[in-house]
């Protein structure tokens, strides 16, 4: 079956640090892969999406690069803000009307 | 835009009452809509796949007659959460499948937190 993992957090940086979330996946064929953004008391928010491999997704300084070879989706983003302090999650979904499925969560911290 | 609401946002109830939750997609027609739980600090678990038209398909380990769904038309789906205890307080959250594009993506509606006395 289809499983993604993520790195346990959280993950607690100062501002204006580098920001790596570690995203692996398990699936058979070519998943599309996605991160979103849960900011505290609020649903989820697509951040970025890449739906072939070597794709980049990109959106607010943040990316992640669709890697088949290691089956890797890292969130990435070069100076991290005290707004970004939320949970991210990873996800992969192999159809249209098909569940996603989702990493564990990640709990980023970001502190003046 | 793909922008999906839920209502409400927050709602307290006492243990035995049932509570409707509905789960709306505002500017486009979802013919799948899905229903998460999220316990504390922890993931989305899903609940169940909703078909417009047809009955939900739930997942494993959750109890039908307790979470009921009905997807009545291309955008709304409601789940009633019957009888309610306190266990069943938690973080619900809807989100709806747009079609029609190669993403696969899924749009999310803002949560509802189910508090049961």
């Amino acid at each position: 079956g289809n499983s993604v993992t993520q790195m346990e957090g959280p993950v607690t940086l100062s501002e204006e640090a580098f920001l790596t979330i570690n995203c692996t996946y398990t699936a058979t064929g070519y998943p599309s892969l996605f991160w979103y953004v849960q900011y505290p008391g609020e649903g989820l928010q697509l951040l970025l999406k890449a739906t072939k491999a070597d794709d980049k997704g990109s959106n607010k300084g943040f990316e992640a690069t669709y890697r088949k070879e290691t089956t890797s989706f890292h969130l990435e983003k070069g100076s991290v803000q005290v707004s970004d302090s939320a949970v991210y999650f990873c996800a992969l979904s192999r159809n249209a009307g098909n569940m996603l499925t989702f990493g564990g969560g990640t709990r980023l911290m970001v502190k003046p | 835009g793909a922008v999906v609401s839920q209502h409400p946002s927050r709602v307290i109830c006492k243990s035995g009452t049932s509570v409707k939750i509905e789960c709306r997609s505002l500017d486009f027609q979802a013919t799948t809509m899905f229903w998460y739980r999220q316990f504390p600090k922890q993931s989305l678990m899903l609940m169940a796949t909703s078909n417009e038209g047809s009955k939900a398909t739930y997942e494993q380990g959750v109890e039908k007659d307790k979470f009921l769904i009905n997807h009545a038309s291309l955008t709304l789906s409601t789940l009633t959460v019957t009888s309610a205890h306190p266990e069943d307080s938690s973080f619900y959250i809807c989100s709806a499948d747009k079609g029609g594009n190669s993403y696969n993506e899924q749009f999310f509606g803002p949560g509802t937190r189910l508090t049961v006395l």
